[in-house]
């Protein structure tokens, strides 16, 4: 079946330092969604790219959609403590309403 | 906040009880999810519904059952609970009216089968 890969699954770093993490379909996307999970929350909705190499910009958010529509990837400048959270891209495929398969997040620390 | 509510919060049940969780929304919105997530899993769909009556079966439907009779409920349905099933749950909506749109979700019901 469609799998979205998603790299890495844990991230720890220092404050003030970047964050990437990166997305990867073996088949073409139709969109791809981004969502941030603070701990013990609920997934909440940050960005959809729909167009290929689209790149959006949310503050210190990165978001960027590949030119063949198969991966993605979040960056982050200069983390800070208020970052911390699980990220998940979620790829729309296309066709049925239930489509759209999520990755199994990046999991990110960030030590003050 | 986009006006989804879950019930119950927790619930610690047993192996072999029925258990329903309840996801009401309240804007009218089409397009209902019922995911759950797991560590090492990330969210998998359920069940989703795109209307009153109207149902379908996500990745991981097998022993769950759902039902709309209103637009603003969602009912997700475990007729015989089993420890397999111990998970947080989460109800989502899709404002944008695709089946595929942003999904907005609610605060989840974290269930454990004993």
């Amino acid at each position: 079946g469609q799998q979205v890969m998603q790299i890495p699954q844990y991230q720890h770093v220092q404050e003030g330092e970047d964050f990437t993490t990166y997305c990867n379909s073996s088949t073409t996307l139709s969109n791809i969604q981004w969502y941030k999970q603070r701990p013990g929350g609920h997934p909440v909705f940050l960005i959809q790219l729909v167009k290929s190499g689209e790149v959006k910009k949310q503050k210190r958010l990165t978001f960027q959609f590949g030119e063949a529509k198969k991966n993605s990837s979040l960056h982050i400048t200069a983390t800070q403590t208020t970052d911390v959270g699980t990220y998940f891209c979620a790829g729309d495929y296309g066709g049925s309403q239930g489509n759209l398969i999520f990755g199994k997040g990046t999991k990110l620390s960030v030590k003050p | 906040d986009a006006g989804i509510t879950q019930s119950p919060r927790h619930k610690v049940t047993e192996t072999g009880t029925p258990v329903t969780l309840r996801c009401h929304q309240t804007e009218n919105h089409r397009y209902m999810y019922w995911y759950r997530q797991d560590p090492g899993h990330g969210l998998r769909l359920i069940h989703y519904s795109y209307g009153v009556k109207d149902t379908d079966k996500g990745e991981v439907s097998d022993g769950y059952s759902v039902s709309r009779s209103k637009t603003e409920d969602f009912l997700l349905t475990l007729e015989s609970a089993t420890s397999s099933q111990t998970s947080v749950y989460f109800c989502a909506i899709s404002p944008s009216g695709r089946g595929n749109g942003e999904l907005f979700f609610g605060e989840g019901s974290r269930l454990t089968v004993l």
